[in-house]
């Protein structure tokens, strides 16, 4: 059974960075045509998608949100990470990792609420 | 970059069919994905690559694609039904992903 779990912390300080982890289990992060992407929600509104690892290691960001985005992966571990730099109130949100086979997202994770607050 | 064009909100009977549209500039030449998400809850993939269903979705979730707009069907409308509907595009020529606005399903 392939699941995914994110994990990090519940609430972070304006322009401190956010560390996100996403453990997947159930198969391989090297696995040809596999990769994860981080997906976010703030509360009542629409999923925003931020970043994807493939397999390979290629990466790829949200345009709007590059600049403070950072993902990798640790496949010893299987593990998914995403930083974020310079947190702002309205990164309020719930974070969400899935895993994508050829497209479209066929496992999501639960999701992890972060709230940006001073 | 690339906008997908969903309506905010759809109601219909139950029994009856429900569509979802998603708008998207010549978006018949991609493949579109579509996730149900309930209150609380993480989004469930329904349809991938514009018609096929995950396994373990009812035959009752449809899609189709073509032109400028991509439709979720949702035939014999259940009580349960009753969720947030998200379209999916990856736009291959740069390895963007994009999610249109949600569409709020009400069974009324």
């Amino acid at each position: 059974q392939v699941t995914l779990k994110e994990s990090g912390p519940v609430l972070v300080k304006p322009t401190e960075t956010l560390t996100l982890t996403c453990t997947v289990s159930g198969f391989s992060l090297s696995n040809a045509r596999m990769g994860v992407s981080w997906i976010r929600q703030p509360p009542g509104k629409a999923l925003e998608w931020l970043a994807h690892i493939f397999s390979n290691d290629e990466k790829s960001y949200s345009t709007s949100l590059k600049s403070r985005l950072t993902i990798s992966k640790d496949t010893s571990k299987s593990q998914v990470v995403l930083t974020m730099t310079n947190m702002d109130p309205v990164d309020t949100a719930t974070y969400y990792c899935a895993l994508s086979s050829g497209g479209a997202f066929d496992i999501w994770g639960q999701g992890t609420m972060v709230t940006v607050s001073s | 970059s690339y906008v997908l064009t969903q309506p905010p909100s759809v109601s219909v009977a139950p029994g009856q069919t429900a569509r979802i549209t998603c708008g998207g500039n010549n978006i018949g030449s991609k493949s579109v994905h579509w996730y149900q998400q309930k209150p609380g809850q993480a989004p469930v993939l329904v349809v991938y690559d514009d018609s096929d269903r995950p396994s373990g979705i009812p035959e009752r979730f449809s899609g189709s694609n073509s032109g400028n707009t991509a439709t979720l069907t949702i035939s014999r409308v259940e009580a349960g039904d009753e969720a947030d509907y998200y379209c999916q595009v990856w736009d291959s020529s740069s390895d963007y992903v994009v999610f249109g606005g949600g569409t709020k399903l009400t069974v009324l």
